[in-house]
């Protein structure tokens, strides 16, 4: 699987947009790009995933670049609840273990 | 309704007492994992079931063992907890389906709230 690169920590202020950069530069052509996110205390949860096409759902946005060697996850309108620690990871398509890396620590500031 | 249930959420034990940690889910879903996820750091797989089939990680010690009796439940025991051992422990679940090329698991994995062992 193709390896990811994510700053370790960042800062949001309460409502405005959440950009979550990833890096995933030896990403292949069956590969997927997933996020999940960890709150405090709590397990993983699954958030967006995508393989060549901008993806959104009611958590967030999806933006890979058209080499796919980078994405974006944005949190349009982020909540003092989005506060965690986001795992970017990339999945090839068929059967495979998910495997986390160390994630970016989003800290939104009232 | 909560889908992948683990018990205990705390357990402390001794230091060499074995412990048994529990995982269960409504899902049906055919792969379930165990993670240890230790403070600060990213959960850490320790094996996996495909369906009834077991996948160790090269580097997941002896200490640890698994047990799948049917597809709702998974165990982890720790036969041995040293103090390195005191983590959070993560069960999930996920699904495959047949795709044009073979078996393709969705990526989603569904996690139960962890269970959290101290070792005295």
């Amino acid at each position: 699987d193709a390896k990811t690169t994510q700053p370790t920590s960042m800062d949001c202020a309460e409502g405005r947009a959440a950009n979550l950069p990833c890096n995933h530069s030896t990403i292949s052509g069956n590969e997927y790009v997933y996020w999940y996110r960890q709150i405090h205390s709590q397990g993983p949860q699954y958030i967006i995933h995508g393989l060549k096409n901008n993806e959104t759902n009611e958590m967030a946005s999806l933006i890979i670049t058209e080499d796919r060697k980078s994405s974006t996850l944005i949190l349009p309108h982020a909540t003092l609840r989005d506060t965690a620690v986001y795992y970017c990871i990339v999945l090839a398509g068929g059967y495979q273990k998910v495997t986390f890396g160390t994630g970016t620590k989003l800290q939104v500031i009232p | 309704d909560a889908m992948v249930i683990q018990n205990p959420r705390y357990q402390v034990t001794q230091f060499g007492k074995p412990v048994t940690l529990s995982c269960s889910q409504t899902l049906n879903h055919n792969v379930m994992y165990w993670y240890q996820q230790k403070s600060s750091q990213a959960p850490k797989l320790l094996f996996h079931y495909y369906d009834k089939d077991f996948n160790n990680e090269a580097d997941t010690p002896d200490n640890f063992q698994s047990r799948r009796p049917n597809t709702s439940f998974c165990f982890l025991d720790i036969r041995s907890p040293g103090l390195g051992d005191a983590a959070m422990y993560l069960c999930a679940t996920s699904r495959d389906f047949i795709g044009t090329s073979g078996r393709v698991n969705t990526g989603e994995l569904f996690f139960g709230e962890g269970s959290r062992l101290t070792v005295l």
